[in-house]
C-alpha cells in the first residue's frame, strides 16, 4: 500500500532552524518532492530528491534516504512568512504516470 | 498569465446538482493532473491526462466523477449528482511531461466546492 507520514503541526521561533520529517512506504518510487502551501493558495514547489543525500537551495535543504524511506526538509533562519503547510509527496513509478502521492502536510507556525 | 488557472475559484451548489470545474494548464505542458484536498486531509490524486487521453483514472472516487481534456490544453472535471462528501478544494496541476527527472508539477489555485 501507499503510506506517507509527516507530523501534523510544528511550531518554531523566528530566526531558528526547523526540520520537518517525512517517512514513506510506497509500491514504487520515482522521486520525492516538497511543496509549500500558504492558506488558501496553490502548493508551490520547494525541492526534489531522487538520489540519496542532501539538496540545498538557499535557506531550504532537503534530504533523502531511499533505504530508510525517509526524507526531511530543513528550514534555516526562519522568517514569519515561512508559516505555511509543507507537503511531502512521492512520485509514483507505477504506470509511469508521474502522479504524486501526498502526505497530509505539516502546518508550521513561526512565532516572533 | 503564465501559471495554471482554474475556474471558478469558489462554487456553492445544492446536493444533487451537477458541477463543472475548469483548468487551464501552462501552455505546452502535456501532462495534466487533478487532485482533491479535503479539510484536514492531504492531496488525493484523481486523474492524469497525457495529451487528450487519460491513462490513469484510478483516483476517481465514483462514476459520478468524470473528466475530459480537449486540444491538449483545457480540462474539465465534472461531478454529477453532487453529495456533501464531495465538498473539497479541487486542484489542477500541469507538468512539461510526466515521469522525467525533476519535472515538478505546477499547481493552480484550486476551486473550493461546497455542497449544501
Amino acid at each position: 500500500g501507499q503510506n506517507i507520514d509527516q507530523p501534523t503541526e510544528m511550531t518554531a521561533t523566528e530566526g531558528a532552524i526547523v526540520q520537518i520529517n517525512c517517512t514513506y512506504q510506497t509500491s514504487g518510487f520515482n522521486g520525492l518532492f516538497w511543496y509549500q502551501q500558504h492558506a488558501g493558495e496553490a502548493p508551490t514547489f520547494l525541492s526534489y530528491n531522487v538520489l540519496d543525500g542532501l539538496e540545498e537551495k538557499g535557506r531550504f535543504s532537503s534530504f533523502l534516504s531511499r533505504s530508510k524511506g525517509y526524507s526531511y526538509l530543513l528550514l534555516k533562519e526562519l522568517q514569519m512568512k515561512d508559516s505555511a503547510s509543507y507537503l511531502c509527496a512521492v512520485r509514483d513509478r507505477s504506470g509511469n504516470t508521474g502522479k504524486l502521492i501526498f502526505g497530509q502536510g505539516t502546518t508550521l507556525q513561526v512565532k516572533p | 498569465g503564465a501559471g495554471v488557472s482554474q475556474s471558478p475559484s469558489n462554487k456553492v451548489t445544492e446536493k444533487g446538482k451537477d458541477v463543472e470545474l475548469r483548468c487551464d494548464p501552462i501552455s505546452g505542458h502535456t501532462a495534466l493532473y487533478w487532485y482533491r484536498q479535503s479539510l484536514g486531509q492531504g492531496l488525493e490524486f484523481l486523474i492524469y491526462f497525457q495529451g487528450n487521453s487519460a491513462p490513469d483514472k484510478s483516483g476517481l472516487p465514483s462514476d459520478r466523477f468524470s473528466a475530459e481534456r480537449t486540444g491538449g490544453s483545457v480540462s474539465t472535471l465534472t461531478i454529477q449528482r453532487t453529495q456533501q462528501e464531495d465538498s473539497a478544494v479541487y486542484l489542477c496541476a500541469s507538468s512539461p511531461q510526466q515521469g522525467s527527472r525533476g519535472n515538478e508539477q505546477f499547481f493552480g489555485p484550486g476551486t473550493r466546492l461546497t455542497v449544501l
